[in-house]
């Protein structure tokens, strides 16, 4: 199965509301690094949180990771109708040369 | 800065053709290139790695025939899907990482290829 799974899958706020997508993987982690995806692009590096860090923020996003649970959280704050997108968190392994990336989760923002 | 470029962006071709689709680093070079395959509404899935000069490292299931990668330079990587037919339709992904393994990547804006 996959390294990261992320829930929900599928998320419906409105404009203004906080949105929060979990994320949880398996084996030892180097860094972890959410991504953002919108509808048939490529992705855009949002944030990179090292094994040793435990929150990270940039502008409205609050990361956290808990490397003893396998898990990390992504927030963002104070959505907008543009947040609208697929977030996917994606996990560089310790002693790995590539990085996998988790299921995603649909994020829809209403004005 | 970090920007790729990944062409085409669209291909539609009829069964037995082979697509070559190009992915390059604009403003810097890269030490490995990613291929990877999307279907909808599903998270990547990683086809292929490549380094400069070297052979592509395939994932598991890929097969090396049919997907050819050649990375002949620090800001090109070239896949291509010989004799596509319609299950090789998709959406395929580049991405290209500077610097030492593990950091953030760099991604194209894909290709969706349609084989009639």
């Amino acid at each position: 199965s996959q390294q990261g799974e992320e829930d929900p899958q599928a998320l419906s706020i409105q404009e203004g509301e906080n949105a929060t997508m979990n994320c949880s993987y398996k084996t030892s982690i180097n860094n972890l690094q959410w991504y953002r995806q919108n509808s048939g692009r490529g992705l855009v590096h949002l944030i990179l949180i090292r094994s040793n860090e435990r929150e990270k923020h940039s502008g409205r996003l609050r990361v956290t990771l808990d490397t003893s649970k396998k898990s990390s959280s992504l927030l963002i704050t104070a959505s907008r109708a543009a947040d609208t997108a697929s977030y996917f968190c994606a996990t560089a392994l310790t002693g790995g040369f590539k990085t996998i990336f988790g299921a995603g989760t649909r994020l829809f923002v209403k004005a | 800065g970090a920007v790729v470029s990944q062409h085409p962006s669209w291909v539609i071709c009829k069964s037995g053709t082979s697509v070559k689709i190009e992915c390059r680093s604009l403003d810097f070079q890269a030490t490995t290139m990613f291929w990877y395959r999307q279907f909808p509404k599903q998270s990547l899935m990683l086809m292929a790695t490549s380094n400069e000069g070297s052979k592509a490292t395939y994932e598991q299931g890929v097969e090396k025939d049919k997907f050819l990668i050649n990375h002949a330079s620090l800001t090109l990587s070239t896949l291509t899907v010989t004799s596509a037919h319609p299950e090789d339709s998709s959406f395929y992904i580049c991405s290209a990482q500077q610097g030492p393994i593990n950091q953030p990547q760099h991604f194209g804006d894909g290709t969706r290829l349609s084989i009639l």
